[in-house]
């Protein structure tokens, strides 16, 4: 099946910082997501986004389908940031996800 | 944005019960939810889709006599954990798709069901 690959697996910034976050995947895909997991154990969705570029106030993502990578782009990091992102696939199999592993975020004050 | 609701938010039971959870999409039609789980500090495992008026199909090596799905209608499917034990425990979380008028393949989650099994 499909590999879902995301780096790095931890990540600390300070308020304020930059980061980008990686998802790589191994085969083409129909629907990719990018989700943030609060302390809850909520998962919201960021964006969907198979293909191009898309931007949500601080946040932006971009997927490069035929090279098989996205990247989740987080400016100005504030301490509401933290938590786990996730990067999630769907290969053509009917609408199930694969979760990559994460990358857990902490942002200091 | 589509909701998803899950219930109850958490469970403690004690070995041996059955343990029933809800998922329900609130302002949209879901023919297809799913239903997955997660290990403390691990990612989301995918057990079983729901279609709505058939069979669940399940993930391999998940035990579709210990987690029964039902998807009764559009809005509603249901994860009965039975006869529990404590390897059990873990964060179930649904999703539900929205194939609604000019939306993609989105797939929403539901704020996840704790259940601890003593």
């Amino acid at each position: 099946g499909i590999q879902v690959e995301q780096s790095p697996p931890d990540l600390i910034l300070q308020e304020g910082a930059n980061s980008t976050l990686r998802c790589n995947f191994s085969d083409s895909v129909n629907n990719l997501q990018w989700f943030h997991q609060n302390p809850w154990g909520q998962l919201i969705n960021l964006f969907y986004i198979p293909s191009g570029t898309k931007q949500n106030g601080r946040l932006s993502a971009t997927t490069v389908a035929t090279e098989r990578y996205s990247l989740l782009y987080i400016s100005s990091s504030q301490t509401t940031d933290s938590g786990v992102y996730f990067c999630a696939v769907d290969g053509n199999q009917g609408g199930k996800l694969i979760f990559g592993q994460g990358t857990e975020l902490s942002v200091k004050p | 944005g589509a909701v998803v609701s899950q219930h109850p938010s958490w469970v403690i039971c004690k070995s041996g019960t059955s343990v029933k959870i809800e998922c329900r999409s609130l302002d949209f039609q879901a023919t297809t939810m799913f239903w997955y789980r997660q290990f403390p500090k691990q990612s989301l495992m995918l057990m079983a889709t729901s279609n709505e008026g058939s069979k669940a199909t399940y993930e391999q090596g998940v035990e579709k006599d210990k987690f029964l799905i039902n998807h009764a209608s559009l809005t509603l499917s249901t994860l009965t954990v039975t006869s529990a034990h404590p390897e059990d425990s873990s964060f179930y979380i649904c999703s539900a798709r929205d194939r609604g008028s000019g939306t993609t393949d989105t797939q929403y989650f539901g704020p996840g069901t704790r259940l601890t099994v003593l």
